[in-house]
């Protein structure tokens, strides 16, 4: 089975600190993906991966950058936290070809105080 | 654009009940298709996808989802629902193959699902 992991599910940080999330798949999926998830709002897509070193922003990039150094992690970074960044964050990871989903780690709840 | 829409925030039924969830999507050509499910706290698990051929699929947990190209929808069913099945469900669509587009997926806003005893 897939597998794909997130380094924290809660974590609170303060306003303007670095935060960095962390995303590791054990399945050597090219693409990795990040999302935020907010009530009434469904997913959004931040930055893509599809390879390492490569990426593409998503819809909502602002305030976000990522890190793709090795091909089963994918590092989410918020250079300086803000309240409106409080969400749960998903990574997801696929094949890069042909028909397949996504698969999605278990999420972390971001506060922002 | 390209953009899903499931039009019920919010939905109650009554252990046993038959279920149908609502998908709409605008998008140029075939899409692939997908209906996740999401327990609270908790990831997205995918239920059962749409790629081609029989527009009747089914997945997992006894869902099935009817892809009717005419309407432009893929809603979810399910003939009876057990308490368990409470959760958020998610529809989504995903491209067909460009490179560096890595498939993404672009979802609904979810409907939550309640199921009363």
């Amino acid at each position: 089975d897939v597998k794909v992991t997130q380094s924290s599910r809660y974590l609170v940080k303060r306003t303007g600190e670095k935060v960095f999330l962390e995303c590791v798949q054990d399945m050597d999926h090219e693409n990795m993906f990040w999302y935020r998830q907010d009530p009434g709002l469904g997913l959004r897509l931040i930055y893509f991966s599809y390879d390492v070193k490569m990426k593409e922003k998503g819809d909502i990039p602002e305030g976000y950058s990522v890190s793709r150094e090795k091909k089963e992690r994918f590092s989410l970074i918020l250079e300086s936290a803000s309240t409106n960044q409080t969400s749960m964050y998903l990574c997801a990871s696929r094949l890069k070809q042909g028909p397949y989903e996504q698969y999605f780690g278990p999420g972390t709840r971001l506060t922002v105080t | 654009a390209q953009s899903v829409t499931q039009p019920d925030i919010h939905i109650t039924v009554s252990e046993g009940a038959s279920l149908e969830l609502r998908c709409n999507y605008s998008y140029g050509a075939t899409p692939y298709l997908f209906w996740y499910v999401q327990s609270p706290g908790q990831g997205l698990q995918l239920l059962l996808k749409y790629f081609s051929g029989d527009t009747l699929v089914q997945g997992i947990k006894g869902f099935e989802a009817e892809f009717k190209r005419s309407q432009s929808s893929f809603n979810l069913r399910k003939p009876s629902v057990h308490w368990s099945d409470a959760a958020e469900y998610f529809c989504a669509v995903g491209a067909r193959m460009i490179y560096n587009q890595g498939g993404k997926l672009i979802f609904g806003q979810g409907t939550e699902l309640s199921v009363k005893p």
